[in-house]
């Protein structure tokens, strides 16, 4: 089955304490991308990735870190965490970088920073 | 950058078609036009896109206004399933060919049995 998923799907961590959330998709896509969910701001772009070792920053980067070492793999870093981070992130793929692609989203991640 | 304003919500009876708006007044000529939708506790889904005519797909149609500063998703038959939060959204590329990636506030949509 073609989809995108992320772990882990809840987390509740401390502050500064270093984690990662990683992102994969099995449907051979190029471009990847990571976003944040907050109550009444919609979805924000985080960073994006239009192929193996090349990734932008989105609208709201600060404190997060992305790589893409292998093409299926987009993992999200946050090196020391703090409360304003403690949101619901989505990561999506689509087939390349054109404007006119679809992205497929993961089923998300809700972070607690305490 | 190019933003879009829709209706913070809507209702509508079930079996009904429901026309959702979205305005994007500032959009460039490249700018295609997304729907997305998100369902309770889960990640968006993809809906319709267009760039300048009107679409048409298995799950609704995308009304595009002349100029291009406005468009409308019109689900034709709205079921219980089809309550959801509704984001329009512009996909465009800058001059060094990034993609960027405008949402909308999004509609939430429901529906009355």
């Amino acid at each position: 089955e073609a989809q995108v998923t992320q772990n882990p799907r809840y987390l509740i961590t401390v502050t500064g304490k270093k984690l990662t959330v990683t992102c994969s998709q099995n449907m051979n896509h190029e471009y990847m991308s990571w976003y944040r969910q907050d109550p009444g701001l919609g979805l924000r772009q985080i960073y994006y990735s239009m192929n193996v070792e090349v990734t932008d920053k989105g609208d709201v980067p600060e404190g997060y870190k992305v790589s893409r070492k292998e093409k299926r793999n987009f993992p999200l870093i946050l090196e020391s965490p703090s409360p304003n981070q403690t949101s619901l992130y989505f990561c999506a793929s689509s087939p390349f970088h054109r404007t006119s692609d679809t992205q497929y989203f993961g089923p998300g991640t809700r972070l607690t920073v305490l | 950058d190019a933003k879009t304003t829709q209706p913070n919500s809507m209702e509508s009876n079930e079996e009904e078609p429901v026309h959702l708006p979205c305005n994007h007044s500032t959009i460039s000529g490249t700018d295609y036009i997304h729907w997305y939708r998100q369902l309770p506790s889960q990640g968006p889904e993809y809906v319709i896109h267009g760039l300048t005519s009107n679409v048409n797909n298995r799950m609704a149609s995308l009304a595009i206004a002349e100029d291009r500063k406005s468009s409308t998703l019109i689900l034709h038959r709205a079921t219980l399933r089809d309550a959801a939060v509704y984001y329009c959204i512009l996909r465009s590329a800058d001059n060094f060919g990034n993609e960027k990636l405008t949402f909308g506030t999004g509609t939430r949509l429901t529906i009355i049995p």
